[in-house]
């Protein structure tokens, strides 16, 4: 079975800076996939970024970019140029690859508070 | 295209009552999944439908919890009765086939047992 540990329960960051988002897994397998979901304050948690583990290269999307150490088994989501509307729960979420349903298994999720 | 909607958005009842929360994919997703977080905890996987059939429902707590899923289309999943232990946020997500690009996920259903 697959865990995914968030050690960081709440952040903080001053508006335009920078914050990193820690995020560790524990699996046997070789081909998954990471994620990082966001949830704002009473709104729908949407994708922020998707990492192949078979790929080497860091995903990337706008301000918001990942460290994907395989071996170390991490996935940190660095926020860069932070935002108020970056406020939100964040969550790191695996699935592994082949897996007919494609299930979920998610951290607890930090909590990220952008201060003005 | 319209997101996944879930309602109510919360819901609050007497423990030993019967709740059903409802859950409209997005059109053409043939998968939809049931999610839960309770108490802060970890968001858990509850049960996978693929169209109308259950693919994986192995994370259903008990049987006091059915899920449907009418035509394909959309999803209930009814408790009863509710026990206290059941209070959360029941998510909903749906996706094309695979699945590995990501989930769209509804708001959220917050279901208080008193």
């Amino acid at each position: 079975a697959q865990t995914v540990t968030q050690s960081q329960p709440e952040m903080s960051v001053q508006e335009a800076e920078t914050v990193t988002l820690s995020c560790t897994y524990d699996t046997s397998e070789n081909n998954y996939y990471l994620f990082w979901y966001k949830q704002p304050p009473s709104r729908q948690m949407i994708l922020v970024i998707r990492q192949e583990a078979y790929k080497q290269q860091n995903a990337t999307e706008n301000r918001f970019s990942v460290n994907f150490q395989k071996a170390a088994k991490s996935f940190s989501l660095k926020i860069s140029d932070s935002q108020l509307g970056d406020t939100a729960m964040y969550f790191c979420a695996f699935m592994k690859h082949g897996d007919a349903g494609n299930m979920l298994t998610f951290g607890g999720g930090t909590r990220l508070m952008v201060k003005p | 295209e319209a997101g996944v909607t879930q309602f109510p958005s919360h819901s609050v009842i007497e423990k030993g009552q019967t709740v059903t929360l409802r859950c409209d994919p997005i059109s053409g997703h043939d998968n939809l999944y049931w999610y839960r977080r309770v108490m802060g905890k970890e968001i858990k996987f509850l049960l996978h439908f693929v169209k109308e059939s259950k693919q994986d429902e192995s994370g259903m707590p008990n049987n006091r919890f059915l899920a449907e899923r009418t035509g394909g289309t959309y999803s209930t999943l009814k408790v009863q009765p509710a026990e206290l232990e059941d209070s959360g946020v029941y998510f909903c997500a749906s996706s094309q086939r695979p699945a590995n690009y990501g989930y769209t996920f509804g708001s959220g259903t917050r279901l208080t047992v008193v």
